[in-house]
């Protein structure tokens, strides 16, 4: 079966602090992506990477960054975590194919105080 | 910027009811993706339509895409609680994918 893990469910974290959350697929996918969910917005795109090594800005990349060293894994990172970015955040990868489906991990909701 | 419009934004009716939601683009779409995400859970693909008037069934659920391309509908047929969730379209415009704002289905035993 497919999988996507995401590091941590629940994170609660201060303003300020640095903040990583982890992507590993199991599915030798080329794209990933991270969006994040709000009440009333839906899902937006963040980052995504086509390829090791690549990152693309996604709708609303201001205050993230991402890496991609490993096709298995992409990271989010929060350099320096503000409330306004408390949110669920949902990691996604797909195969090589950009119109294929999204394979979403469990999420992460991150609490910024 | 790209938008797609979901509506309506919360729907709850009785088991038993039909259910529709609908989604609009300000441009023309490349296919159009719909998920199903369960309370508590993460999106789950349901299907992907491709060509222009396109409709396609899976049991209760019938999946339009508009003559245009711009417009998809998704309707249940004698809901059921297992229905429950938020559904998603999400539009291709041959780069990535826009996401609309989601309806959250509520469904009444």
């Amino acid at each position: 079966d497919v999988k996507v893990t995401q590091s941590s469910r629940y994170l609660v974290k201060r303003t300020g602090e640095k903040v990583f959350l982890e992507c590993v697929q199991d599915m030798d996918h080329e794209n990933m992506f991270w969006y994040r969910q709000d009440p009333g917005l839906g899902l937006r795109l963040i980052y995504f990477s086509y390829d090791v090594k690549m990152k693309e800005k996604g709708d609303i990349p201001e205050g993230y960054s991402v890496s991609r060293e490993k096709k298995e894994r992409f990271s989010l990172i929060l350099e320096s975590a503000s409330t306004n970015q408390t949110s669920m955040y949902l990691c996604a990868s797909r195969s090589g194919q950009r119109t294929g489906e999204l394979f979403f991990g469990e999420g992460s909701r991150l609490t910024v105080l | 910027g790209q938008q797609v419009m979901q509506i309506p934004q919360y729907q709850h009716v009785q088991e038993g009811e039909d259910f529709t939601t609908y989604c609009n683009s300000s441009t023309t779409l490349s296919n159009i993706q719909w998920y199903k995400q369960r309370p508590g859970g993460h999106p789950v693909f349901l299907i992907q339509l491709v060509k222009s008037g396109e409709v396609k069934k899976q049991k209760r659920l019938t999946f339009q895409f508009g003559e245009a391309k711009k417009n998809s509908s998704l309707h249940i047929t004698a809901t059921q609680t297992t229905d429950v969730g938020t559904y998603f379209c999400a539009g291709n415009t041959g780069n990535q994918f826009y996401f609309g704002t989601g309806t959250s289905l509520t469904v009444i035993p």
